[in-house]
């Protein structure tokens, strides 16, 4: 069974500091790895793809096979990026793109 | 947004009562999922559906059916609510791109006296 696990549900940091927001699965195969961000009472959206290797607002992620691990990094939090943030996993087999999401971690940042 | 808007975005109702909440796209996607957020618990998926008339179940579905008889509308129903179902309700669909990427409606906010 496939499983995400964000051990922290709140990160409280200062404004120019790093953020780290920790990420752990379990999937037998090949993942489909991702995260999302949710401002106060708005939808979902989609930050980093693991495929893309892209970085977006400043933030990156690496996919740690070994570790089983897709942290979530900045290296200096800005207010604006306080929000919940949603690791989440999809199957490479799976054909019906399911997504199986962490319970999330609430990133407060202060000035 | 990926055009896609849900109605209502709030709604009360009492124990007992049926409920129905719309998805609606505008960008023909074959995907479509209904998710409800709790707190600790992050989303769970509820159903999903490929196409017209095919739905499967997703992880949490009991209480829940849904329907899609247009590419365009995807409908939860909750046949008789009950307080536990008081959540928040997102819709999704599947990116285009050929990953497994969803994109997310504003969601309905739903509580269940």
């Amino acid at each position: 069974a496939q499983r995400v696990t964000q051990p922290e549900k709140l990160l409280s940091v200062f404004k120019g500091a790093p953020v780290e927001l920790k990420c752990n699965y379990s999937y037998s195969g090949s993942p489909e790895l991702f995260w999302y961000v949710q401002y106060s009472r708005q939808r979902l959206q989609l930050l980093l793809r693991h495929i893309s290797r892209e970085s977006i607002k400043g933030f990156t992620a690496d996919l740690n096979k070994g570790e089983t691990s897709f942290h979530l990094k900045k290296p200096f939090a800005q207010e604006e990026d306080s929000a919940m943030y949603y690791c989440a996993l999809s199957g490479s087999t799976d054909s019906w793109g399911k997504l199986q999401f962490g319970a999330g971690t609430q990133v407060v940042v202060t000035p | 947004d990926a055009g896609i808007t849900q109605s209502p975005r709030h709604k009360v109702t009492e124990t007992g009562t049926p409920v129905t909440l719309r998805c609606h796209q505008t960008e023909n996607h074959r995907y479509m999922y209904w998710y409800r957020q709790d707190p600790g618990h992050g989303l769970r998926l509820i159903h999903y559906s490929y196409g017209v008339k095919d739905t499967d179940k997703g992880e949490v579905s009991d209480g829940y059916s849904v329907s899609r008889s247009k590419t365009e509308d995807f409908l939860l129903t909750l046949e008789s609510a009950t307080s536990s179902q008081t959540s928040v309700y997102f819709c999704a669909i599947r990116g285009t791109s050929g990953g497994n990427e969803q994109f997310f409606g504003p969601g309905t906010r739903l509580t269940v006296l």
